[in-house]
């Protein structure tokens, strides 16, 4: 069974910074590329960031390049978002997920990140 | 960008309706489109992949139709357990969500 768990969220001032983790089982790790997607509170889902299944490549939307890398440990199954100078707008719920061909069919539970002095 | 527009926003149905709701891509993306459902609480749930594609264990009552810039999600006869947000999502090249549907049961 494919389980993704994420970890890592809680309250954090503006312009702090925060890593989220997110330990996948039940798969072979190295063979997927890995997303992270956001939801804010009472919104829709946003993509935040994605990673190849070797890591060597990653991809981002305009409102966090620069601010937010992700990256992978394939012997550890872990992926993770590194949030750097984080705004109030960055609050939501992260969601670790992992593709089939043609959608996101694996999600964790998620992990809250409150941007918050 | 691609621009991911869904309506209505909300819809309040009936037991045992079919009810129908709109993806519109703001290019051509082909079949490159994917729906999910989210109720309140959870991680969202795939539907559908390659806009007509039902993923696994997802009851027959959901439908999912379109090309290029113009699509939708269908449920017949719409149960109660139904009633949730339903996001569409552009796949590949900077996934993209549209702002979702809300489905209310009356």
């Amino acid at each position: 069974e494919v389980q993704l768990v994420e970890s890592g969220g809680g309250l954090v001032q503006p312009g702090r910074s925060l890593k989220l983790s997110c330990v996948a089982s039940g798969f072979t790790f190295n063979n997927y590329w890995m997303t992270w997607i956001r939801q804010a509170p009472g919104k829709g889902l946003e993509w935040v960031a994605s990673i190849t299944n070797t890591g060597g490549s990653t991809y981002y939307p305009d409102s966090v390049k620069g601010r937010f890398t992700i990256s992978r440990d394939n012997a550890k199954s872990t992926l993770y978002l590194q949030m750097n100078s984080l705004r109030s707008e960055d609050t939501a719920t992260y969601y670790c997920t992992r593709e089939i061909a043609g959608g996101f069919a694996y999600w964790g539970q998620g992990t809250l990140v409150t941007v918050s002095s | 960008n691609i621009v991911m527009t869904q309506s209505p926003k909300s819809m309040s149905i009936s037991v045992g309706d079919r009810v129908t709701m709109n993806c519109k891509a703001s290019q051509n993306v082909g079949n490159n489109i994917a729906w999910y459902q989210q109720k309140p609480g959870q991680s969202p749930k795939l539907l559908i992949y390659y806009a007509s594609n039902r993923y696994t264990g997802v009851p027959d009552r959901f439908t999912g139709g379109g090309y290029g810039t113009d699509f939708t999600l269908t449920i017949n006869s719409v149960q109660a357990e139904d009633a949730a947000f339903y996001y569409c999502q552009r796949i590949y090249n900077s996934p993209t969500f549209g702002g979702g549907t809300k489905l209310e049961l009356k």
